[in-house]
C-alpha cells in the first residue's frame, strides 16, 4: 500500500529556515514530489526527487533518502508569501499518492 | 490563457442533479486526472486517463464518471449529486515523456445542497 505522512501544521518566523518532513511507505517507488498550494488555489510543482540526496532550487531545497522512506522540503529566508500548504506526494507507476499537506504559517 | 482550464469555477447544485465539470488543456500532455480535495483529507484521485482510449478508476470513483473526448479534454460527471460530493475538484495533466510533475487547473468549487 501507499501511505504518506507529514505534519499537519507548522509555524515559523519571517527570515528563518523551516524544514517540512515527509515519510512514505510505498509498494513501489517512482519519485517524491513537493507541491505548494495557497489557500483556494491550485497546487504548483516545487520539486521532484528520484535519487537520494539534496536538490537545491533557489530558496527551496528537497532531500530524499529512499532507504529510510524519508524526504524533507527546506525553505530558507522565509517570506510572508511562503504561507501556504505544502503537499508531499510519492508512489509508483506515475500515479503519486498525496499526503494531507502541511500548512505553514509564516509570521513577522 | 491558462494551460489547464476548468469550467465552471464555482457551482451550486441540488441533490439528485446531474452535473458535468469540464477540463481542457493546451500543454499537449497525454495524461489527465481528476482529483477532489476536502479539508484535512488532501487530494484524492477520482479517475485518470493515460490517453484518449484509456480510462481508469482512482481510489474514490463511486458516484462519478468521466469522458476523454480528445487528448485535450477530460470531463467529470456526477450522475446524481449528493451533499458529500461537496468539495474542491482539480483537473491535472502530465506528460508521459517527462514522467513527472502535474500541472493543475484552477479548480472547481462544487457545493451540493
Amino acid at each position: 500500500g501507499q501511505n504518506i505522512d507529514q505534519p499537519t501544521e507548522m509555524t515559523a518566523t519571517e527570515g528563518a529556515i523551516v524544514q517540512i518532513n515527509c515519510t512514505y511507505q510505498t509498494s513501489g517507488f517512482n519519485g517524491l514530489f513537493w507541491y505548494q498550494q495557497h489557500a483556494g488555489e491550485a497546487p504548483t510543482f516545487l520539486s521532484y526527487n528520484v535519487l537520494d540526496g539534496l536538490e537545491e532550487k533557489g530558496r527551496f531545497s528537497s532531500f530524499l533518502s529512499r532507504s529510510k522512506g524519508y524526504s524533507y522540503l527546506l525553505l530558507k529566508e522565509l517570506q510572508m508569501k511562503d504561507s501556504a500548504s505544502y503537499l508531499c506526494a510519492g508512489g509508483g507507476s506515475y500515479i503519486p499518492t498525496f499526503g494531507r499537506g502541511t500548512s505553514l504559517i509564516v509570521h513577522p | 490563457d491558462a494551460d489547464v482550464t476548468q469550467t465552471p469555477r464555482n457551482r451550486i447544485t441540488k441533490t439528485g442533479k446531474r452535473i458535468m465539470l469540464e477540463c481542457s488543456q493546451t500543454k499537449g500532455h497525454d495524461r489527465m486526472y481528476w482529483y477532489r480535495q476536502d479539508p484535512g483529507l488532501g487530494l484524492r484521485l477520482i479517475y485518470y486517463s493515460f490517453d484518449v482510449k484509456d480510462i481508469n478508476k482512482g481510489e474514490i470513483s463511486d458516484g462519478y464518471s468521466v469522458s476523454r473526448q480528445a487528448q485535450a479534454k477530460f470531463s467529470l460527471s456526477l450522475e446524481s449529486a449528493i451533499p458529500n460530493q461537496t468539495a474542491l475538484y482539480f483537473c491535472a495533466t502530465s506528460d508521459s515523456r517527462r514522467g513527472y510533475g502535474y500541472t493543475f487547473g484552477s479548480g472547481t468549487r462544487l457545493t451540493v445542497v
